[in-house]
Order: C-alpha cells, then structure tokens, then sequence
C-alpha cells in the first residue's frame, strides 16, 4: 500500500519558521513533492526532491532523506498569505507521473 | 506557467442525473491527465489516470462505471458522474504534467464543486 504521513495541523507566528515533516511508505519512489493549497482553492506546485538533499526557492525549501523515507518543507520568515493546507506527494513510479498525495497540513499563520 | 482549465467551477444537480465536468490543458498537450476527489479539509484522493486514446486506469475502489472518464485528445478529458447521488457531491480536481521536465509538477485545474440534492 501507499501511505504518506504529515502533521495535521502547526501554529506558528509571523516572522517565524516553521517545518512540515513527512514520512512515506510507498511501493516505488520517485520523488517526493510539496503543494500548497489555499481553501477552495487548488493546489499549487512548490518544490521537488529527487535526490537527497536540500532544494531552496525562495522563502521555502524542502529535504529529502531517501534512506530514512522522510522529507520536509521548511517555511521561513512567514507571513499571513501562508497560511493554507501543504502537502507532500510521491510519484511512486517513474513513468506516468501518477501522485499520491499526503492528508495534508493545515498551517495557522497568527499576526 | 501552465495552464489547466476545468469547467464547470460549481454545479448542482439532481440525483440521478449525469454531470460532465471537462479539464482542459490551455498551453501544452498532456497525453496523461489525472482526476481526484477531495473531501472538506481531507487530502487529495487520486480517482484515475485519463490517458489520451485509451482507456482510463481507475484506483482501486472507484466504480468505473460510475465515473466515467473519456480523454479523446491531447489537451481535453472528461469525467461524468452518472446516475449522482448525494454521496458524490465533493470537490472534483484534475491535473496534468508536461511532457518535458523531470520534476512532474503537476498543474492542477480550479476545481469543480458538485452539489447532488
């Protein structure tokens, strides 16, 4: 089976910093991706780990550990516009592109 | 960037009625587009895999004939909701990759809210 596993919710100030882990137990791995979604909104493509590492856009970046099967998505200095649902996903295969996405983590951004 | 168009953005209907929601890819061609299903404040449950001159791949646990998927070109797929019934009602996405790229972003449509009453 496919299972990906992330916070539900996080809290977190203006200004602050704040991680979103995910840990994923798939058949196949290809990739480990982040989205973000406003509500009623869809969601919106942020960042890519194929290999281990750090991959830094901007404000955001995201890690990959292939051998622990764990990533995160690092949000600095946030601000109020963030505050939305992320998302890890996998392509667990290498053809295709067919993602699996995580439940989701809410992130509360407070003045 | 990409541009993926879905249509209609809200539809209510009757049970038992049929609704075609249509995902168009604006800018590029897709020969692989993907439909999910999102419940209220939950994740995005992959549906199928809609591939152009083919048959659609269904997840397991989705009626294929309940949600009928039809991608017969490059840059349109189709997904109809047949006979609906209130437990159909949910937030309906689709989503396509460019063929270029070795990221597989994925570029999602706005979204289509069906409401069965």
């Amino acid at each position: 089976g496919q299972s990906l596993e992330q916070p539900s919710e996080v809290t977190a100030v203006e200004g602050a910093i704040v991680q979103i882990n995910c840990t994923y137990q798939t058949s196949g791995f290809y990739g480990l991706s982040w989205y973000q979604q406003h509500d009623g909104g869809a969601p919106t493509f942020l960042s890519y780990n194929g290999l281990d590492g750090l991959e830094e856009t901007g404000r955001f970046s995201s890690f990959l550990s292939r051998s622990d099967s764990y990533g995160y998505l690092l949000l600095q200095e946030l601000q109020m516009k963030d505050s939305a649902s992320y998302f890890c996903a996998v392509r667990p295969h290498r053809g295709g592109f067919k993602t699996i996405f995580g439940a989701g983590t809410r992130l509360f951004v407070k003045a | 960037g990409a541009v993926v168009s879905q249509h209609p953005s809200w539809v209510i209907c009757k049970s038992g009625t049929s609704v075609k929601i249509e995902c168009r890819s604006l800018d590029f061609q897709a020969t692989t587009m993907f439909w999910y299903r999102q419940f209220p404040k939950q994740s995005l449950m992959l549906m199928a895999t809609s591939n152009e001159g083919s048959k659609a791949t269904y997840e397991q646990g989705v009626e294929k004939d309940k949600f009928l998927i039809n991608h017969a070109s490059l840059t349109l797929s189709t997904l109809t909701v047949t006979s609906a019934h209130p437990e159909d009602s949910s937030f309906y996405i689709c989503s396509a990759h460019r063929l270029q790229g070795s990221t597989g972003e994925l570029f999602f449509g706005e979204g289509s809210r069906l409401t069965v009453l």
